[in-house]
C-alpha cells in the first residue's frame, strides 16, 4: 500500500505556457500533501505544503502566483506553473501525508523542461 | 525539524551489510527518526522509522541508540539495486501529523559488484 502517483511523468513546454502536475495517494487518505522541487545534483527543496480544502502554505521564496496549488480532494493535489520559463525547468515531486500514521509517501516525481 | 548529520558517502561490496550512520544530537522527545532514499531520476522511497526501539522490516533495521542522539539504517543483504542516496530526517510524526521533511545532502552509498 500507499502509493503516489504524478502526472504527467515528463513534460516539454514553451516559455509563456502553463504547465500543469496531479498528485494522487491511490490507497490512501492525505489532509496533507507537500511538494518539492529539485534542481541536478541538489536536494529536495520544499515548496509548499498543501492542505485539503484549505489554502497552501508557501516556503520563503516561492512565489504563490506562480506555482499555483490546489488541494480539492483527500486524495488529488495539482501543481500549476504559469508562465514557465526556462529557469524553471525541474523535477518536481510530491508526497502524500497518510492520515492514519503520519509517514509522508512520495511520487515519481516530473521532470519540466521549458524551452 | 531537528538536523541531522551523515557522510558524505560510502561503499559496500554486494551481499554484505551496508551499516548507514546518522547523527542527530539536538532531535527532541517527540521526534522520529525517519529513513528514506532516492534512486536516480526517482522520487524518495520510504524506508523505515522509529522513535526509541529498533525497528525492522522487510526492507532494513534501524538501530537508535539509548540517548537517541544517534541511528544506523542496516541493509542486511545490499544489492546493486540499493546503490541510491540515502536520507536519515527527524520529525514529529504519527497519526495526522502533517509536518514537513527536511532533505539535506544525504548520504551516497555505492553497492559494488
Amino acid at each position: 500500500g500507499a502509493v503516489v502517483s504524478q502526472h504527467p511523468s515528463r513534460v516539454i513546454c514553451k516559455s509563456g505556457t502553463s504547465v500543469k502536475i496531479e498528485c494522487r495517494s491511490l490507497d490512501f487518505q492525505a489532509t496533507t500533501m507537500f511538494w518539492y522541487r529539485q534542481f541536478p545534483k541538489q536536494s529536495l527543496m520544499l515548496m509548499a505544503t498543501s492542505n485539503e480544502g484549505s489554502k497552501a502554505t508557501y516556503e520563503q521564496g516561492v512565489e504563490k502566483d506562480k506555482f499555483l496549488i490546489n488541494h480539492a480532494s483527500l486524495t488529488l493535489s495539482t501543481l500549476t506553473v504559469t508562465s514557465a520559463h526556462p529557469e524553471d525547468s525541474s523535477f518536481y515531486i510530491c508526497s502524500a501525508s497518510r492520515l492514519s500514521s503520519g509517514t509522508q509517501y512520495f511520487g515519481p516525481g516530473t521532470r519540466l523542461t521549458v524551452l | 525539524d531537528a538536523k541531522t548529520t551523515q557522510p558524505t558517502s560510502m561503499d559496500c561490496a554486494e551481499g554484505r551489510a551496508a551499516n548507514l550512520p546518522c547523527n542527530h544530537s539536538t532531535i527532541s522527545g517527540n521526534e522520529y527518526v525517519y529513513w528514506y532514499r532516492q534512486i536516480h531520476s526517482q522520487g524518495p522511497q520510504y524506508i523505515i522509522h522509529g522513535l526509541k526501539n529498533n525497528e525492522t522490516n522487510e526492507m532494513a533495521s534501524l538501530i537508535i541508540t539509548e540517548d537517541r542522539k544517534s541511528s544506523t539504517l542496516i541493509l542486511p543483504h545490499a544489492t546493486l539495486r540499493d546503490t541510491a542516496v540515502y536520507y536519515c530526517i527527524v520529525r514529529v510524526a504519527g497519526p495526522g501529523a502533517n509536518s514537513k521533511l527536511t532533505f539535506g545532502k544525504g548520504i551516497t552509498l555505492s553497492v559494488r559488484p
